[in-house]
């Protein structure tokens, strides 16, 4: 069974653009991470923030995180068409050292 | 430095016939998982080493799939007989296993079509 849902399931924008993903998880972290897949590839991690942090950046990516709301969000600014790949939340649950992966949401970045 | 190395990249058999991938992690990485993507989906894990030892296959369906990982290296992961079913990305990842900073590196996945 997958631990989070993102949303939107897909999403297209334009080369420049701001591109916002969100995932909502079930129970309580030890962390939460990023992972982004191209087509036909493994997943390759872009971020993790922990449960008593907020918000995290890493170069054109941010990330927030609500564990009131069991909630968190991607934003990848001034988006390129190289970033067109399906991205993945993942959550490290307390006391499992597995990740639980959500269904991913599909970004599209038009040229 | 090798990242995550699977073979095969792609296996095509007729159902009821057998197939098994091999896993290679990164030297060092203690912790080894197997994951199942189905299209359109997020991998869901089969199973996860530490070590030699599976601590967790809950979700491994065991009257066909198997896994092994002699020497606490290198893994393989059998089904035996496939069905139509299995069709999917079979993912191999591996991490250092740190609590709370557990990160995984992926390998590119063997894709399985049963026909």
């Amino acid at each position: 069974s997958q631990q989070g849902e993102e949303d939107p399931q897909a999403l297209s924008i334009q080369e420049g653009e701001n591109a916002t993903m969100n995932c909502s998880y079930k129970t309580s972290i030890n962390n939460l991470q990023w992972y982004r897949q191209n087509s036909g590839r493994g997943l390759v991690h872009l971020i993790l923030i922990r449960s008593n942090e907020r918000e995290k950046h890493s170069g054109r990516l941010r990330v927030t995180l609500d564990t009131s709301k069991k909630s968190s969000s991607l934003l990848i600014t001034a988006s390129r068409a190289a970033d067109t790949a399906s991205y993945f939340c993942a959550t490290d649950l307390y006391g499992a050292n597995n990740l639980f992966f959500g269904t991913g949401t599909r970004l599209t970045v038009i040229p | 430095e090798a990242g995550v190395v699977q073979s095969p990249r792609y296996k095509i058999i007729e159902k009821k016939q057998p197939v098994a991938f091999w896993c290679n992690p990164i030297s060092g990485h203690n912790t080894l998982y197997w994951y199942l993507q189905n299209l359109g989906q997020g991998p869901e894990l089969l199973i996860r080493y530490e070590n030699e030892e599976a601590v967790d296959d809950s979700q491994l369906p065991k009257d066909r799939f198997s896994a092994e990982r002699l020497k606490g290296v290198d893994s393989t992961l059998k089904i035996q007989p496939a069905e139509l079913g299995d069709s999917a990305v079979y993912l191999c990842a591996s991490s250092t296993g740190v609590a709370g900073a557990n990160v995984l590196t992926f390998g590119a996945g063997s894709r399985l079509t049963v026909l």
